[in-house]
Formats: structure tokens, C-alpha cells, sequence
């Protein structure tokens, strides 16, 4: 039982790269987040989907950029990579909405922008 | 507009003895509140949460909650802490479900706890 799981672990980039976080979940779920956690600020939400195809902003979405092109994954992507976005990158599904189902969560990406 | 707030960023207690983790909320409707535990290099997983039914909410391993609505206060209690509680608590607050929201979570700044032998 895998759950949710994101790849890569780790990453390091140079600023003005580009790259794609990917999240996998095998549970069936319809509603898949993207958040990032930042010391001393919690977790802040990126982008959500609520279903295949569908895709929402959250809180912080400048310089990102998501798809659900399948049930089960939900990529993240960074075009222009900057280091502001130097952060710990987690991935969480649910089966209903977050206020009446918990989150499971992926274990993170670590992500390093020079 | 939902907020929580932690009370403390870092907590230190001793193996055996009572843990105290403080969280007050802000919210213009009755909330939903949860805590999450992090531990060290893992992602979040759900320990409790309170959706307007019983006031003391208990969860797993020891861990309860009370809502007190006239403190806006979920603090999450655990009579006797044990090495393996070492971890990071975040305390969240729902926004409500409606025609212009989708009840997104609103996560709290985090409390490390450190446990003691």
C-alpha cells in the first residue's frame, strides 16, 4: 500500500531552470494538493484539484504551474526556477474535501534553487 | 478570513511527563479543526479533529484536544509524553465550504515538540 508517493526526493537547481514534481496516489482519490512548507510559516497551499482535469490556485501559485491529466497523478511545474522557491515540496490527496476528510500526505520534496 | 495561531514554536518536555501544545483560531463561522503530526523527515499525518460534535476530541496514540469556543482555543493535550511523540504538530483550521471556497485547510506555523529522557 503505497499511498502517496512524489518523486523526486531531492533536487538541486540553478536558477532559470525548469523542472516537474511528479505525485502519484493509489488510492482512489479525487481532491490532490500541492503545498510547500517554509520554517516558521506551516504549510502553505500551492495548487489543488478537486478531479480529473480540474485544477485550482491556492495560496501561493506565482511561478507554478499544475496538471491532472490522470486520476492518479498531479504534477507540479516550475519554468523559470528562483531562489525564493528553495522549499520542502509535499504532495497530499483526500478522498472528499480537507474539512471532512483527512490528507494523506506524500514524504516531501526537497528542493534547492542556486 | 480563518486564521490559527500557535502558541509556541518549541516545546520541551520530559519523557513521562504531561504535553501541552497551544493553538487559538479565528473564524467567522464554526470551524473544523484538526491536528497533524510531522516526524523527522516524513510527510503529515492526521491525529484528531473536531467537527462540532463532542467538545473533547481524542485521536491517536494518548492525544486529545478540547475546543473551547469562548477561549477560540484546540489545544492538544497527552497526560505522559514518550520518546516516539517527538515530532512536529501543526494545528489547522478549514475555511468553510461554499459557492466561492472549497473548504481548504489553513495550517498553523508549527510547535516542535522535544522530548526529553
Amino acid at each position: 500500500n503505497a499511498g502517496v508517493t512524489q518523486t523526486p526526493k531531492f533536487r538541486v537547481l540553478k536558477t532559470g531552470q525548469s523542472m516537474t514534481l511528479l505525485c502519484a496516489q493509489d488510492m482512489n482519490h479525487e481532491y490532490m494538493y500541492w503545498y510547500r512548507q517554509d520554517p516558521g510559516m506551516g504549510l502553505r497551499l500551492i495548487h489543488y484539484s478537486v478531479g480529473e482535469g480540474t485544477t485550482a490556485k491556492g495560496e501561493v501559485p506565482d511561478g507554478y504551474n499544475v496538471s491532472r491529466l490522470k486520476k492518479q497523478n498531479f504534477l507540479l511545474g516550475l519554468e523559470s526556477a528562483a531562489p525564493s522557491q528553495t522549499s520542502v515540496y509535499f504532495c497530499a490527496s483526500s478522498s472528499d474535501r480537507g474539512s471532512n476528510s483527512p490528507l494523506h500526505f506524500g514524504n516531501g520534496t526537497r528542493l534547492t534553487v542556486t | 478570513a480563518q486564521s490559527v495561531t500557535q502558541l509556541d514554536s518549541h516545546v520541551s518536555v520530559s519523557e513521562g511527563t504531561p504535553v501541552l501544545l497551544r493553538c487559538n483560531y479565528s473564524s467567522s463561522y464554526s470551524p473544523s479543526l484538526f491536528w497533524y503530526v510531522q516526524h523527522p523527515n516524513k510527510g503529515l499525518q492526521l491525529l484528531l479533529k473536531y467537527t462540532s460534535a463532542a467538545t473533547l476530541v481524542k485521536g491517536i496514540n494518548g492525544f486529545e484536544a478540547e475546543f473551547k469556543k469562548s477561549e477560540t482555543s484546540f489545544h492538544l493535550t497527552k497526560p505522559s509524553a514518550h520518546m516516539s511523540d517527538a515530532a512536529e504538530y501543526f494545528c489547522v483550521v478549514s475555511e468553510p465550504y461554499g459557492s466561492s471556497n472549497t473548504g481548504k485547510l489553513i495550517f498553523g506555523q508549527g510547535t516542535t515538540l522535544q522530548v526529553k529522557p
